[in-house]
């Protein structure tokens, strides 16, 4: 059973807000919500972590809801720099592993 | 920032023959990992370690063996490659305290003919 369940595509022109979303109805209360990205030809690339309610950094901002199945990363003003899979991943901190979905590719129009 | 570096960055080897893939972090971090990737595939995770000279298994063990020498290098190893190996190999680093921000090498691409 998979852990998060995200849209597999989606598509923004350049200066448009990206909300990406992440479904993850079994998530432990142990359990971080963290967010990746990889752009073509490189690892993977630390967002933004959080465990409730709203988290802010100087690249993107995560809303949690109030019961944490849902989560949701907001993109301000993609550019086409921001063109790449966005991996929404939950785990607790034991031993700070990974598991990695298939993500949700952005594609980036000007 | 925290550097990870991966080489060689791409590698020919043949089936059967014995792969070397080394990983280096200059940040200190005590966690280390090994994930694979397929063309259109999330990362798996193959090995990890959280200490030098001890490596834990991750998800996809099988036919991987893993080297943990000093805090900084970190090492795969396929003793007999096989075709189904074909990945592009990422090793990534973390410091153990404060969550899972990972950092990731550039990754090495592997092909086994």
């Amino acid at each position: 059973l998979a852990k998060t369940t995200q849209p597999p595509s989606m598509e923004a022109y350049e200066g448009q807000e990206v909300n990406v979303s992440c479904s993850h109805t079994n998530i432990a209360t142990s359990e971080y919500i963290y967010w990746y990205r990889q752009v073509p030809h490189q690892g993977p690339q630390f967002i933004i972590q959080g465990y409730k309610d709203y988290v802010v950094n100087e690249v993107a901002s995560l809303f949690i809801s109030a019961d944490r199945k849902l989560s949701t990363l907001s993109l301000p003003w993609v550019s086409l720099r921001d063109a790449a899979v966005y991996y929404c991943i939950v785990t607790s901190n034991m031993g700070y592993k990974l598991t990695f979905g298939t993500g949700t590719s952005l594609l980036v129009d000007p | 920032e925290a550097a990870v570096t991966q080489s060689p960055r791409s590698k020919v080897a043949v089936t059967g023959g014995k792969v070397t893939l080394s990983c280096h972090q200059t940040n200190n971090h005590d966690y280390m990992y090994w994930y694979r990737q397929d063309t259109g595939h999330g990362l798996r995770l193959i090995h990890y370690s959280y200490v030098a000279d001890s490596t834990e298994k991750g998800d996809i063990p099988d036919g991987y063996k893993a080297s943990r020498p000093s805090q900084e290098n970190f090492s795969l190893i396929l003793e007999l490659a096989s075709l189904s190996q074909t990945a592009v190999y990422f090793c990534a680093s973390t410091t153990g305290t404060g969550g899972a921000e990972q950092y990731f090498g550039p990754g090495t691409r592997l092909t086994v003919l």
